[in-house]
């Protein structure tokens, strides 16, 4: 069976872009998850989505951060007006229900010129 | 509040040696502890969990971690160390209750393995 799929897997781009972040999780998973992985500040959580709605988006660390799951599977993390401070590795996990341990993917790699 | 320490952000053994890697947790409930492995240039790969069965919890690949709740502690072990098993490990926590999705993790601790 296939598992958390991200894309894309790297992304280098200007400073003040905006950049989409794609995650496909296991099938059947209505639980959702975001973290960042950074040098500096190791793995933080970002927001939670069960099904579509994100009833945790207490880890987002600016207003520039958004995120949205439709269909209650892919989800878009969002970064408007990137800053070099946002270079990091973006993690995607899923898991059947909040209960259950979390799938992670294999993450983005973002880097910011 | 909850929180992890990793002791030692990097453990060096040799091939066939004993692998031990420190986990403390702080928790003001009941946690789940967790401990994820990544290799370079992927996600997280879930090793094993204690979910408040047996405090001895075996994973995959021959590691396993004994959760003691006097010492507040959930160290991996694994008896012999293979070079395939030269990563960043990670210890997570998180409530057992209450908002119980949200991953508390460590700093990680780098394993290196040698010849």
């Amino acid at each position: 069976g296939a598992g958390v799929s991200q894309s894309p897997s790297n992304k280098v781009t200007e400073k003040g872009k905006d950049v989409e972040l794609r995650c496909d999780p296991i099938s059947g998973h209505t639980a959702l998850y975001w973290y960042r992985q950074s040098l500096g500040q190791g793995l933080e959580f970002l927001i939670y989505f069960q099904g579509n709605s994100a009833p945790d988006k207490s880890g987002l660390p600016s207003d520039r951060f958004s995120a949205e799951r439709t269909g209650g599977s892919v989800s878009t993390l969002t970064i408007q007006r990137t800053q070099q401070e946002d270079s990091a590795v973006y993690l995607c996990a899923s898991s059947e229900d909040t209960h259950q341990p979390q799938h992670f993917g294999d993450g983005t790699r973002l880097s910011i010129l | 509040a909850q929180s992890v320490t990793q002791l030692g952000s990097h453990v060096s053994v040799s091939e066939g040696a004993l692998v031990l890697l420190r986990c403390n947790y702080s928790s003001s409930v009941p946690p789940y502890l967790f401990w994820y492995v990544q290799y370079p240039n992927q996600g997280l790969q879930l090793l094993l969990k204690y979910t408040s069965a047996a405090t001895l919890v075996k994973g995959i690949n021959g590691f396993e971690a004994e959760f003691k709740k006097s010492e507040t502690s959930f160290h991996l072990t694994k008896p012999s160390a293979h070079m395939r098993d030269a990563a960043e490990y990670f210890c997570a926590v998180r409530p057992s209750g209450g908002s119980n999705y949200k991953l508390t993790f460590g700093k990680g601790t780098l394993l290196t393995v040698n010849p």
